[in-house]
């Protein structure tokens, strides 16, 4: 099946701590995304890449960081810099050159302690 | 800043009528709307994608673009109670980097009262 997936879909962290959430692709889409949704919101952008190694700042990119060595994966650590890291996390990804029709992973809620 | 904003007060249709939400953005240049379903505690879903003012039809939904007016809107027929979801307008908009880049709006939440 093609399709984008996340793990894992519930992470809990303690204050002060680093942690990555993983997306991994195999619709062969160069460009891959993620967004931080807070309840009741829509979707902010954090991060995107679209070409192995090379990644931009979203709107709210602080606390961040991301890296995307192979194409298929594109992983984002949440940083202890992240002063409000309880979210819902998507990825998505889209077809070469445009950000037109986004597919989307299943998501990561993240729930800080 | 570029925004999409749609109306945040939910909204409650009975079943078997038509269901309108509502969208408008702040950058004239945009020309690719969309619309997604998002099931509670699920990822967004793509349901609709626009691109020429008037309107576009796929099954019981139809959206609809107003480019001088700078105004999306999605109807659906005949709602059926597995319509209920929040529904999220976006726009492609050029970033400062010069690439595309998605706005969503906040969603509106559409209820279908069987």
């Amino acid at each position: 099946d093609g399709g984008i997936t996340q793990s894992p879909k519930y992470l809990f962290r303690k204050e002060g701590q680093n942690v990555t959430l993983s997306c991994e692709q195999n619709l062969n889409h160069d460009a891959m995304y993620w967004y931080r949704q807070d309840p009741g919101q829509g979707l902010r952008l954090i991060y995107y890449s679209q070409i192995v190694n090379d990644f931009q700042k979203g709107d709210i990119a602080e606390g961040y960081s991301v890296s995307r060595e192979k194409k298929e994966s594109f992983p984002l650590t949440v940083t202890s810099a992240q002063k409000n890291p309880t979210a819902f996390y998507l990825c998505a990804s889209s077809t070469p050159l445009k950000a037109d029709t986004q597919y989307f992973g299943p998501g990561t809620r993240l729930t800080v302690l | 800043q570029k925004e999409v904003e749609q109306n945040s007060r939910p909204l409650s249709v009975p079943e078997g009528a038509i269901a309108s939400l509502n969208c408008t953005y702040s950058d004239r240049g945009s020309q690719s709307f969309f619309w997604y379903r998002q099931y509670s505690g699920k990822s967004p879903e793509l349901i609709m994608s626009i691109y020429s003012n008037g309107d576009k039809e796929d099954g019981r939904f139809t959206a609809q673009l107003n480019k001088a007016s700078q105004y999306v809107s999605l109807l659906i027929r005949d709602s059926q109670p597995s319509d209920s979801a929040t529904y999220l307008c976006a726009a492609l908009f050029e970033s400062n980097f010069g690439n595309e880049k998605l706005t969503f709006g906040t969603g509106t939440r559409l209820t279908i009262i069987p």
